[in-house]
């Protein structure tokens, strides 16, 4: 079965400094990958998501971005974090239309 | 273009009573429909799932769902809560038509007294 991994569990980072959150998956290939961010007593929203190496496509308009270096290998990053950056990050998958797992997310916190 | 409505944000019951979620989706395209369920600072498991095939739908830890396409709703029930049922549940939608993306409701938190 597909297991997902994120690293680190906790992050608490200044502002304006760099950021970069991992998520790699075991136990599958060619996945659909999904980053979401979930602010504070709110509901999910998808940020990027990648059908394959080098393919990303940006779901709104933001201060952060994603990379596929490899087929198990999702990165968000940023050059400089803002306040409202902070939230739980969520990597997930799936392939085609079957359902998306996720991974146990990244908790960010800016200050 | 596809959404989710769940009409309450907080939902509190006492242990062994049951527990209703209410959720209308909005879709058009034949949706499929999904009940997630998160606990504190933990990723969100897959409770039920519904795909077009039979409207009554029976997920993990007792949890079921009935899709309702007259009303537009798939409300999630369980006769009998526990102490573990305490968490947030995410009411969520995909269709063919936007790739299978996934859109959330705002979730709705679950108490459980004593």
């Amino acid at each position: 079965s597909q297991t997902i991994h994120q690293w680190p569990a906790t992050l608490v980072q200044p502002v304006g400094s760099p950021l970069s959150l991992e998520c790699t998956v075991e136990g599958t290939s060619n996945p659909n990958l999904y980053w979401y961010r979930q602010a504070a007593g709110r509901g999910l929203q998808l940020l990027f998501y990648s059908v394959g190496i080098g393919q990303i496509s940006s779901e709104v308009p933001q201060n952060l971005s994603a990379s596929r270096p490899q087929d198990r290998q999702f990165i968000l990053s940023s050059k400089k974090l803002l306040l409202s950056d902070s939230g739980f990050y969520l990597c997930a998958l799936n392939r085609g239309s079957e359902t998306q797992y996720f991974g146990p997310g990244t908790r960010l916190l800016v200050l | 273009a596809q959404s989710v409505t769940q009409l309450d944000s907080h939902v509190s019951v006492s242990e062994g009573t049951p527990v209703l979620l209410r959720c209308n989706y909005s879709s058009s395209y034949s949706p499929s429909l999904f009940w997630y369920v998160q606990h504190p600072n933990k990723g969100l498991q897959l409770l039920l799932k519904y795909t077009s095939a039979a409207t009554l739908v029976k997920g993990i830890n007792g949890f079921e769902a009935e899709f309702k396409k007259s009303e537009t709703s798939f409300h999630l029930t369980k006769p009998s809560a526990h102490m573990s049922d305490a968490a947030e549940y995410f009411c969520v939608v995909s269709t063919r038509s936007n790739d299978y993306k996934l859109s959330f409701g705002a979730g709705t938190t679950v108490t459980v007294r004593a």
